[in-house]
């Protein structure tokens, strides 16, 4: 199985500065196809999970531009800009590249 | 609007059976693949299973294959998880979800609790 890694497992950050979260993955997600098949989610306090970015930098419809994915085969990061109150909650990671799927440990993003 | 509207949940003793539903809306059903995915209290996710948008293709965590089958009935738009053989650490979220690998909406939820 793929072993997703995040870190840290949790973050306290004050509204206006950055954050960043790290994915690694015991085997490159790129598949032969030339996608590479990482995702971010965040889950809200008592809310399901929601996919942030897809593909390890496409952001979702309506996801706003303050969150950025980048990175390549098995090192992958997770970046706020800058940290609003409603972001708090979970990022998980996770990939598709192979069954079965697996997701990282979870970050704690939380607002000083 | 997409929604996923998961039912059948509730307190069943170790051993037994629960059959999870999930009724969805918004979207063609069978043109997606749909997987469940689980949260245990205050544990992180799990990804559980995966079927195809016909249903012929299928895939299961190691945790639960051979006791958990995934069913989906195209013409009702509802994706179905039979779950057999429940133990304590079945207990949990159980989250539909649309989509094979690109998982962008999700229920929210039903809670399975199994204990004695």
């Amino acid at each position: 199985d793929v072993v997703m890694t995040q870190t840290p497992l949790s973050l306290s950050v004050t509204p206006g500065q950055p954050a960043s979260i790290s994915c690694k993955s015991s085997q490159s997600l790129l598949h032969n196809n030339g996608k590479t098949y990482l995702y971010w989610y965040l889950q809200r306090p008592g809310q399901p999970p929601q996919l942030l970015i897809y593909e390890v930098s496409n952001r979702l419809s309506g996801v706003p531009d303050r969150f950025s994915g980048s990175g390549s085969g098995t090192d992958f990061t997770l970046k706020i800009s800058r940290v609003e109150a409603e972001d708090v909650g979970v990022y998980y990671c996770m990939q598709s590249i192979q069954f079965p799927r697996t997701l990282g440990q979870g970050t704690k993003l939380e607002i000083k | 609007e997409v929604q996923l509207l998961e039912s059948g949940g509730g307190l069943v003793q170790p051993g037994g059976s629960l059959r999870l539903s999930c009724s969805a809306s918004g979207f063609t059903f069978s043109g997606y693949g749909m997987s469940w995915v689980r949260q245990a209290p205050g544990k992180g996710l799990e990804w559980v299973s995966v079927i195809s948008e016909s249903g012929s293709s299928t895939h299961y965590a190691d945790s639960v294959r051979g006791r958990f089958t995934i069913s989906r009935d195209n013409s009702r738009d509802t994706l179905s998880l039979q779950m057999n053989s429940l133990r304590a650490e079945d207990s949990a979220v159980y989250y539909c979800v649309k989509g094979w690998g690109h998982h962008d909406y999700w229920g929210q939820g039903t809670l399975v609790t199994v204990s004695s």
